[in-house]
């Protein structure tokens, strides 16, 4: 079935650090793909997301390129910074009312 | 910018008690959707809502659970006898006509079951 591979957390970086986060889905057909981040205490955010194969999501420094030779659609950002620390959620649509799958999540801290 | 609002934000009820939670999605949406998140667990789909009518449920979603959209802006999920494991953060989302696909979550309502 339609599912969200995420790499386990949690993840600790240093400040200014390369920051990348993997995910790979599995889904029939053309989903869309997206990031999405939880700050402690608050709600889901969209961070970031990409519609067809070899779009590229981009927000906030964050990237991330829809690969569907490989299925994937990795996190990335150039330096990581201390207001990143947060759980990241990579997640596609399923299904004709586009309901969302999410993958397990990715504890980030990124410290001083 | 227009938001997805829940309330409350936080409840606290005791085991058996019918709990109702309330979600206003943003005004030109269509698609509705409840979703919840065990403390550190993965967020879980519960169901989705088209055209005044339950569109798709999970196996969580039982018999125990109803989604209600009681008037032009409200969406509400009741849980009827709530048990202990029904803790959780529970989110309402929302969904234009755009074909992006992507939800529009509101901030959680956190549910405590003593």
């Amino acid at each position: 079935g339609d599912s969200v591979t995420q790499m386990e957390g949690p993840v600790t970086l240093s400040e200014e650090a390369f920051l990348t986060i993997n995910c790979t889905y599995t889904a029939t057909g053309y989903p869309s793909l997206f990031w999405y981040v939880q700050y402690p205490g608050e709600g889901l955010q969209l961070l970031l997301k990409a519609t067809k194969a070899d779009d590229k999501g981009s927000n906030k420094g964050f990237e991330a390129t829809y690969r569907k030779e490989t299925t994937s659609f990795h996190l990335e950002k150039g330096s990581a910074q201390v207001s990143d620390s947060a759980v990241y959620f990579c997640a596609h649509t399923k299904g004709s009312y586009d309901k969302v799958i999410f993958g397990p999540g990715t504890s980030l801290s990124v410290i001083p | 910018e227009p938001e997805v609002t829940q309330t409350p934000s936080h409840q606290v009820t005791q085991m058996g008690q019918e709990v109702i939670l309330r979600c206003v999605p943003i005004s030109n949406h269509l698609y509705f959707y409840w979703y919840r998140q065990i403390l550190g667990q993965k967020v879980e789909f519960l169901v989705s809502f088209y055209n005044n009518e339950i569109s798709e449920k999970s196996e969580i979603f039982d018999d125990q659970f109803s989604v209600e959209r009681p008037d032009g802006s409200n969406f509400t999920l009741k849980i009827r006898s709530t048990k202990l494991e029904d803790s959780a953060m529970y989110f309402c989302a929302s969904r234009g006509l755009a074909n992006t696909g992507e939800l529009f979550f509101g901030e959680g309502s956190r549910l405590t079951v003593l």
